[in-house]
C-alpha cells in the first residue's frame, strides 16, 4: 500500500513533443506529491508539486495533473527540448512527510 | 553558496571494509537525510535526522550507522562494507521534515 507505480520506465519524445510520465498510488492518506528532475551525475532537484485539493498545477513547460478517485498523477512536458533529457521522479507523502518514491523515468528529447 | 555538498564522489570497497561517507551543508536546514539509489528501485531513505542529536531509521538501514553532533554534518557509516551496498549514495537535506529536499552530488561506491 505504501508503493508508488511510475511508468513508463524510459521514454523518447522528439523535440517540440509532449512527454507524460505516469504515477499510481495505493494509499489514499498521501497529501503531497512532487516532482524530482534528476540530471547525469547529478542529485534530484525539486520540479514541481501539487497537493490534493487541486486537479492541476502548471509552472512553464511542465504540468501536474492529478486524479483523486483514481490515485493517479501525471507530469506532462509540453513542447519538450534536448535539455529537458533526464530522469524524472515521482513521490508521495503522508502526514509522517516521508517520501515514497516511484522508481523514475529516464526521459530522452530526440532533436 | 556550496548547498550540500558530499565526499567522497567515488569509492571501491572490498568486502568487510568500513568507510564513512561525508555529508555536510550550509543552509542552517534542520532535516537531514541519506538514500541509495539503484536501478529500477528509485530512492530509498536509509536514515534521517530532524535536528542534531536526533537520528532515526529509513526504509532500508541495515548495514548503516549514522550520527548527528552538528546541524551541518551527517555522516554515513557503513561498518562492513558487502558487496549488495554497491549503489549510488545521496544527501539531502531541507528546512524542516516535509520539505523541499536540497540533494548532494551522490557517492558512488562500488563493493567488491
Amino acid at each position: 500500500q505504501q508503493q508508488v507505480k511510475q511508468s513508463p520506465q524510459s521514454l523518447i519524445v522528439q523535440k517540440g513533443g509532449i512527454s507524460i510520465i505516469n504515477c499510481a498510488y495505493e494509499n489514499t492518506a498521501f497529501d503531497y506529491f512532487p516532482w524530482y528532475q534528476q540530471f547525469p551525475g547529478k542529485g534530484p532537484a525539486l520540479l514541481i508539486a501539487i497537493r490534493p485539493d487541486v486537479s492541476e498545477k502548471k509552472e512553464g513547460r511542465f504540468t501536474i495533473s492529478f486524479n483523486k478517485s483514481a490515485k493517479q498523477f501525471s507530469l506532462h512536458i509540453m513542447d519538450s527540448q534536448p535539455g529537458d533529457s533526464a530522469t524524472y521522479f515521482c513521490a508521495a507523502s503522508d502526514s509522517n512527510y516521508q517520501l515514497i518514491w516511484g522508481a523514475g523515468t529516464k526521459l530522452i528529447i530526440k532533436p | 553558496n556550496a548547498g550540500v555538498t558530499q565526499t567522497p564522489k567515488f569509492q571501491v570497497l572490498k568486502t568487510g571494509q568500513s568507510m564513512t561517507l561525508q555529508c555536510a551543508q550550509d543552509m542552517n536546514h534542520e532535516y537531514m537525510s541519506w538514500y541509495r539509489q539503484d536501478p529500477g528501485m528509485g530512492l530509498r531513505l536509509i536514515h534521517y535526522s530532524v535536528g542534531a542529536g536526533i537520528t532515526d531509521q529509513g526504509e532500508v538501514p541495515n548495514g548503516y550507522n549514522v550520527s548527528r553532533s552538528t546541524t551541518e554534518d551527517f555522516p554515513l557509516r557503513l561498518l562492513s562494507a558487502a558487496p549488495s551496498q554497491t549503489s549510488v549514495y545521496f544527501c539531502a537535506s531541507s528546512r524542516a521534515l516535509g520539505g523541499e529536499l536540497f540533494f548532494g552530488e551522490g557517492s558512488r561506491l562500488t563493493v567488491l
